[in-house]
C-alpha cells in the first residue's frame, strides 16, 4: 500500500513551458486535491475532484488545469508556466466514509519556473 | 472568510519538556480540525483529527483539544524528543460554501534540543 504518490519529485521549467504533475493513490479514495505551499502562506487549494470524471476549482485555480480520468489518478497541468508558479505542490486524497475524513498527502513536487 | 493562525511561528525547547502549540480560527462553523506534521522536504502526515462535536483526541504522547466557540485548538506534546522536531500545521474544514477543502495555518516550526 503506497498511499499517495507524486511524480516527478523535482522539476525546473522555463517560462512558457508546459508540464503535467501526476498524483496516484491506491486507497480507493473518492476525493482528491491539489494544493500549493508557499513560504508564509500555508497550503492553498488549487483544484479538487469528488470522483472520477469530476473536477472543481479551489482557492487559486488560475493558470492550472486538472483531469481525473481514472479514480486513482489526478493530474495537474500547467499550460504556460510562470515564475509565480514556483512552489511546492502537494496532492491529497480522502475517503467519503463518514468516520474518517482525514486527508492523506503525497510527498510533494518542488517546481521552479525560471 | 475563514482564517487560521498559528502562534508561535517557531519554538525551541530542550528534550523532555512538555509543550503546547496553538491554533486559532476566525469562524466557528467547521466540520473538523486536523493537525499535521511536516518534515523538511517531505509531505504532510496526519496526526490527529477532531470532529466539531468532539473536545479532544489523543494519540500516544499527543493530545489535541478543540474549543469551537472560542475558535481555538491546542496540540499538547508530552515529554518531547528530538524526533518531534518538525513543522506542525493545523487545518480546519469549514462548513458552508465549498466544503471540500481545508484551510491551513502557516505552521509552527518546532525544534527539540537534545
Amino acid at each position: 500500500n503506497a498511499g499517495v504518490t507524486q511524480t516527478p519529485k523535482f522539476r525546473v521549467l522555463k517560462t512558457g513551458q508546459s508540464m503535467t504533475l501526476l498524483c496516484a493513490q491506491d486507497m480507493n479514495h473518492e476525493y482528491m486535491y491539489w494544493y500549493r505551499q508557499d513560504p508564509g502562506m500555508g497550503l492553498r487549494l488549487i483544484h479538487y475532484s469528488v470522483g472520477e470524471g469530476t473536477t472543481a476549482k479551489g482557492e487559486v485555480p488560475d493558470g492550472y488545469n486538472v483531469s481525473r480520468l481514472k479514480k486513482q489518478n489526478f493530474l495537474l497541468g500547467l499550460e504556460s508556466a510562470a515564475p509565480s508558479q514556483t512552489s511546492v505542490y502537494f496532492c491529497a486524497s480522502r475517503t467519503t466514509v463518514r468516520s474518517s475524513y482525514e486527508q492523506y498527502f503525497g510527498p510533494g513536487t518542488r517546481l521552479t519556473v525560471t | 472568510k475563514q482564517e487560521v493562525t498559528q502562534i508561535p511561528a517557531a519554538l525551541s525547547v530542550p528534550e523532555g519538556e512538555n509543550l503546547v502549540l496553538n491554533c486559532s480560527f476566525t469562524d466557528s462553523a467547521i466540520y473538523n480540525l486536523q493537525w499535521f506534521r511536516q518534515d523538511p522536504g517531505k509531505g504532510l502526515t496526519s496526526l490527529l483529527l477532531i470532529q466539531s462535536s468532539q473536545r479532544e483526541q489523543t494519540s500516544g504522547r499527543l493530545n489535541a483539544s478543540l474549543d469551537k466557540s472560542s475558535g481555538r485548538s491546542t496540540l499538547y506534546i508530552a515529554a518531547s524528543q528530538p524526533g518531534d522536531s518538525a513543522t506542525y500545521l493545523c487545518a480546519v474544514r469549514p462548513r458552508g460554501g465549498a466544503t471540500n477543502k481545508l484551510i491551513f495555518g502557516t505552521g509552527t516550526l518546532l525544534a527539540v534540543q537534545p
